[in-house]
């Protein structure tokens, strides 16, 4: 049962383009949605996190944007560099869960053409 | 490097054998997670621990997979009599106390690849 669905499952950009990837998830029961970053061979590492509250978030060129209504985020990557090709997980988390036990979607593979 | 540091960073084994890893987790952290991905997926939650205790446990956890935290400091997953359905990356990750914050963001190590033939 996949509570967190992520697509595209790739993604190609030209350099300075907008990357836009989008997840919904079924289970209202979440309270932090987080994005993670993993380049080849590494593990994931968190790029930036948004709780259900607040319905945008910005760090540096990363955006999360959260529709509660509609069981929806997405991550939008600005100024699109060949430096972001990697892959990008969303995920969340149960509310009332005081540890990080998250559910991952599937996954993104960006490319960033130069 | 004071990041999560996995040990070994590969393995492989023959299908019956028996596996063991290590994870040390950043010195102060004493929250620490096993979680494993499978190519192409995200990872998958399998167990935490808070110091030595280990509270949570994924069903995802056979009785063939057994971890421990013995002084609250690293931690070890075993995988016994192994199957190639185990072919995964096995990662860990640990984190601060939420304490006064909301989250403690998860830090990952590089993971354990494992190859069962």
């Amino acid at each position: 049962q996949q509570q967190v669905k992520q697509s595209p499952q790739s993604l190609i950009v030209q350099k300075g383009g907008i990357s836009i990837i989008n997840c919904a998830y079924e289970n209202t029961a979440f309270d932090y949605f987080p994005w993670y970053q993993q380049f080849p061979g590494k593990g994931p590492a968190l790029l930036i996190a948004i709780r259900p509250d607040v319905s945008e978030k910005k760090e540096g060129r990363f955006t999360i944007s959260f529709n509660k209504s509609a069981k929806q985020f997405s991550l939008h990557i600005m100024d699109s560099q060949p430096g972001d090709s990697a892959t990008y997980f969303c995920a969340a988390k149960r509310v009332n869960t005081g540890f990080q036990k998250l559910v991952f979607g599937t996954g993104t593979r960006l490319l960033v053409s130069p | 490097d004071t990041g999560v540091s996995q040990d070994p960073r590969h393995k492989i084994t023959k299908r019956g054998q028996n596996v063991t890893f290590r994870c040390d987790p950043i010195s102060e952290h004493n929250r620490l997670y096993w979680y494993r991905q499978t190519l192409g997926q995200g990872p998958e939650f399998l167990t935490y621990f808070q110091n030595e205790a280990q509270l949570e446990k994924s069903r995802l956890l056979s009785d063939r997979f057994s971890a421990e935290r013995p002084k609250g400091s690293f931690s070890t997953l075993e995988i016994q009599r192994t199957e190639q359905g185990d072919s995964a990356m096995y990662l860990c990750a640990s984190s601060l106390p939420v304490g006064g914050g909301y989250n403690s963001p998860l830090h990952f190590g590089n993971g354990t690849r494992l190859t069962v033939t």
